[in-house]
């Protein structure tokens, strides 16, 4: 079992839609929680950090974490043709500071 | 912002070259990571730097080595470059309180 999975996709959702993007973790005491957003070619940006059980909103963006579940989701409101890009899911290590990354889902928003 | 710049955004050297990819950040950060990504393979770590001097094997160090001698400083070398280390890499410095890695904008090294 990899230790952070995610739906390779692609996801497909027209323009003004919500799209959901799911991420789940295999180490129970894993606390910290990152998405970025990865554009073909370029380097990948953080979108938003999760530290706790619940809701984080920023913008069009919310992150939704339930330990119990082990898993953390990405909600992206009002999805744009500019969201296009692979969402990467990172999941800090208990036992250093590396982060380990998912595979990443690729997102296409149809105009 | 954080910023995190890397010496170049491509670069092609041949067989048996030594490599040197540099990457400096700007905010003060204690922790510097290293990896590559391919398509396929995802990212993967290869070094990681928790404080100057300092270094840890990532998840593939092999054929690699990584000098820290400034903070703001992490270098990757390729002591002889193979053609399968023909990547995408990418240089990530975080805040050891968040653990937000931020990246550098990638190198693209291409060995012949």
């Amino acid at each position: 079992q990899k230790e952070v999975e995610q739906n390779s996709g692609p996801l497909s959702v027209p323009e003004g839609a919500i799209a959901s993007l799911n991420c789940t973790y295999s180490d129970r005491v894993s606390q910290s929680f990152f998405w970025y957003r990865q554009y073909s070619g370029k380097s990948p940006e953080l979108i938003m950090s999760i530290y706790s059980n619940g809701d984080k909103e920023d913008g069009r963006f919310t992150a939704q974490l339930n330990k119990a579940s082990q898993y953390v989701s990405l909600l992206i409101r009002d999805s744009q043709p500019s969201d296009s890009a692979t969402y990467l899911c990172a999941v800090k290590s208990p036992s250093s500071y590396k982060l380990i990354f998912g595979s990443g889902t690729r997102l296409l928003v149809r105009p | 912002d954080v910023k995190v710049t890397q010496s170049s955004r491509y670069l092609v050297k041949r067989t048996g070259e030594k490599v040197f990819l540099e990457c400096v950040q700007d905010m003060d950060h204690e922790n510097m990571f290293w990896y590559r990504q391919d398509p396929g393979l995802g990212l993967r770590l290869i070094y990681f730097s928790y404080d100057v001097k300092m270094k840890e094997k990532g998840d593939i160090p092999e054929g690699y080595s990584v000098s820290r001698e400034k903070k703001e400083r992490f270098s990757l070398i390729l002591e002889s470059a193979s053609t399968n280390q023909t990547s995408m890499y990418l240089c990530a410095s975080s805040n050891p309180l968040s653990y937000e890695q931020y990246f550098g904008p990638g190198t693209r090294l291409t060995v012949t």
